[in-house]
């Protein structure tokens, strides 16, 4: 069955650390997103990308960034892990803009920086 | 900034009654709606899509939309202990596939 996979599921680092989420889907989306979630903000988008080589920052972008080389992965990377991100991260993939706009979330992530 | 807002607190139901949630929207041009239940430590799931204004039924739950006064709503009829979750409302804004999410309604079910 097709489905969107996170990697590692937990994760604790220090403060200063690079640190990169894994994001694979078999769905064959276009569409890939990365959010943040936190009590009293709900999920936040971080970044976004409609396709192989594209990229943009969301509402949150601020130290984080990524990468499309391929349609199944979107891997998010901390540059220098942040005690304020401290979160739960969550991938989630749609079809195409063309296609179904139903966003498909991954299990999360949940990362603890010391 | 696109605002979403959902402004009740939890929501107690007695198993078998109707649990009703609201949700607001700031961007006038939106046109797809969304309902997302979230059990606790877990991923938000996909219940409800609604693009059109009036009431789409699927199951127990029901989406209604209304454009004109920009609010979408979930009814869950014949609430059971298992639909005791976190609700987020979601609305795509610019057309564009993104999605801005209010915060949630807890709804507990109690047997």
């Amino acid at each position: 069955d097709a489905e969107i996979t996170q990697s590692p599921r937990h994760k604790i680092t220090e403060t200063g650390r690079q640190v990169t989420l894994a994001c694979h889907q078999t769905w064959n989306h276009n569409n890939m997103f990365w959010y943040r979630q936190d009590l009293g903000h709900g999920l936040r988008l971080i970044h976004y990308s409609y396709g192989v080589q594209d990229t943009n920052k969301g509402e949150v972008s601020d130290g984080y960034s990524v990468s499309r080389s391929n349609t199944e992965d979107l891997p998010l990377t901390l540059e220098s892990a942040a005690s304020s991100q401290t979160s739960v991260y969550f991938c989630a993939s749609s079809e195409s803009p063309s296609g179904s706009n139903e966003q498909f979330f991954g299990p999360g992530t949940r990362l603890t920086v010391l | 900034q696109k605002e979403v807002e959902q402004n009740s607190g939890p929501l107690s139901v007695p198993e078998g009654a109707i649990a009703s949630l609201n949700c607001t929207y700031s961007d006038r041009v939106s046109q797809s709606f969304f309902w997302y239940r979230q059990y606790s430590g877990k991923s938000p799931e996909l219940i409800m899509s609604i693009y059109s204004n009036g009431d789409k039924e699927d199951g127990r739950f029901t989406a209604q939309l209304n454009k004109a006064s920009q609010y979408v709503s979930l009814l869950i009829r014949d609430s059971q202990p298992s639909d005791s979750a976190t609700y987020l409302c979601a609305v795509e804004y610019y057309g564009n596939n993104r999605l801005a999410f209010g915060k949630g309604n807890q709804v507990v079910v109690i047997p």
